[in-house]
């Protein structure tokens, strides 16, 4: 099972900044390819799926290039309540294989 | 909206002993998945069980490893003899279909102590 691999931060960002993430995947076969947010000691909740054509949802927007293997998002006007950690994971349904998860830290 | 549910929430066990974690995947979902989760820890995959049978399994997922789907709604996961390092956070998630993009849901999690 491949590798994704993701900076852990923290990234502590002031509220109202925008803020962008990358992962990188080593299995080219993945065919599908996910941002989940994940809060303390709490289940991954999907957050947006990550598209070659990118993918827009209010203030987020993920983006794939798999010429490069990697995904990233995007986070504009970011809140208090978007910290938490984001994992990204690809896969296909053999299951996904996440990253360690980047640590977003937003101060008021 | 339909959600994965997992029981209990919380397990304290003793090394050495059996424990056995259940799930309850969404109604009309046909890929069944047990994932880990150590303190600090990335989500790490174990096993995934498709059409009655393990479809793939990570090196985690050894001989102390199973898991069973016995009535056709839950999906358990036993592990036979618990070792300390077995401590972390289970979640079982569940997948409808294998299109590309389908979303896999995850459930709350099973917070296993090995004591």
């Amino acid at each position: 099972r491949k590798e994704v691999e993701q900076d852990p931060g923290p990234f502590n960002v002031p509220e109202g900044a925008t803020v962008a993430f990358n992962c990188t995947y080593s299995n080219s076969a993945s065919q599908s390819f996910f941002w989940y947010r994940q809060d303390c000691r709490k289940e991954p909740k999907l957050l947006m799926s990550v598209y070659s054509s990118g993918n827009e949802d209010g203030r987020f927007t993920a983006q794939l290039n798999r010429a490069s293997q990697y995904i990233s998002l995007l986070i504009r006007d970011s809140k208090l309540s978007d910290s938490a950690t984001f994992d990204c994971g690809g896969g296909g349904a053999d299951g996904l294989t996440f990253g360690k998860g980047t640590h977003l830290i937003i101060q008021p | 909206e339909p959600e994965v549910t997992q029981t209990p929430s919380h397990q304290v066990t003793q090394m050495g002993q059996e424990v056995i974690l259940r799930c309850v995947p969404i109604s009309n979902h046909l890929y069944f998945y047990w994932y880990r989760q150590i303190l600090g820890q990335k989500v790490e995959f174990l096993v995934s069980f498709y059409n009655n049978e393990i479809s793939e399994k990570s090196e985690i997922f050894d001989d102390q490893f199973s898991v069973e789907r016995p009535d056709g709604s839950n999906f358990t996961l036993k592990i036979r003899s618990t070792k300390l390092e077995d401590s972390a956070m289970y979640f079982c998630a569940s997948l409808k279909d294998s299109r590309v993009n389908e979303k896999l849901f995850f459930g709350s999690g099973t917070q296993l102590s090995v004591l």
